[in-house]
């Protein structure tokens, strides 16, 4: 079966720079989900997306934007990133059909380091 | 707000012994409750789930009860194997919200 796709699946950046992370979620999926799990922590909810807009929104830095495209994939685009960024960032997708009680299927995350 | 609080890792057991991992929530309304693991170097998998007060969640061995009384969610297992060392994530769901709200995480290590 088709899973959550990430990509990419590492990613080094230094001080500073920015970075793009991409997510596929399963087909079908219209609600995509976006999570940092920092060394040892839970994961945080970031941002979310349902049928390309904005549905609800967690702890996601101002230097951070995210959007969700025509196919339903969803960028994560980070600014300025600084050493505390450095952390795993996962997506999750939902099928339709109501909100309540779906399950949220997580990809394998993009391990982001920023040196 | 929601939350939801674990015991602290790491439990160390030996092969085939019995494991329990509490869970607690606190949340308003009806929320589903999960169980999630993530072996070394990958991502969140769905273990178990429930979604109404005292309904059981089970799967590879592994069950937990969704008791409203106690708001407890707790994970057991009769016998754990080596290749169930990971960590394990209990997490909620609200039922007026769509993300998931995930407790810290208790590190499992099963040792031969």
């Amino acid at each position: 079966a088709a899973g959550v796709i990430q990509s990419p699946r590492h990613l080094i950046k230094e001080k500073r720079e920015t970075a793009t992370l991409k997510c596929y979620p399963i087909p079908r999926h219209d609600t995509v989900y976006w999570y940092q799990q920092g060394p040892g922590q839970d994961p945080q909810f970031l941002i979310s997306f349902y049928e390309k807009m904005q549905s609800d929104k967690g702890s996601i830095p101002d230097r951070f934007s995210a959007q969700q495209f025509s196919d339903y994939h969803s960028e994560l685009n980070m600014s300025s990133l600084e050493l505390g960024d450095s952390a795993l960032y996962f997506c999750a997708s939902s099928p339709p059909g109501g909100l309540i009680y779906n399950e949220q299927f997580f990809g394998p995350g993009t391990r982001l380091t920023v040196l | 707000g929601d939350s939801v609080t674990q015991m602290e890792g790491p439990v160390t057991l030996s092969e085939e012994a019995f494991l329990t991992i509490n869970c607690t929530y606190t949340a308003t309304g009806y929320p589903s409750l999960f169980w999630y693991v993530q072996y070394p170097g990958e991502g969140l998998q769905l273990l178990l789930k429930a979604t109404k007060a005292d309904d059981k969640g089970s799967n590879k061995g592994f069950e937990a009860t969704y008791r409203k009384e106690t708001t407890s969610f707790h994970l057991e297992k009769g016998s754990v194997q080596v290749s169930d060392s990971a960590v394990y994530f209990c997490a909620l769901r609200g039922n007026y919200g769509q993300n998931f709200v995930f407790g810290p995480g208790t590190r499992l290590s099963v040792l031969p």
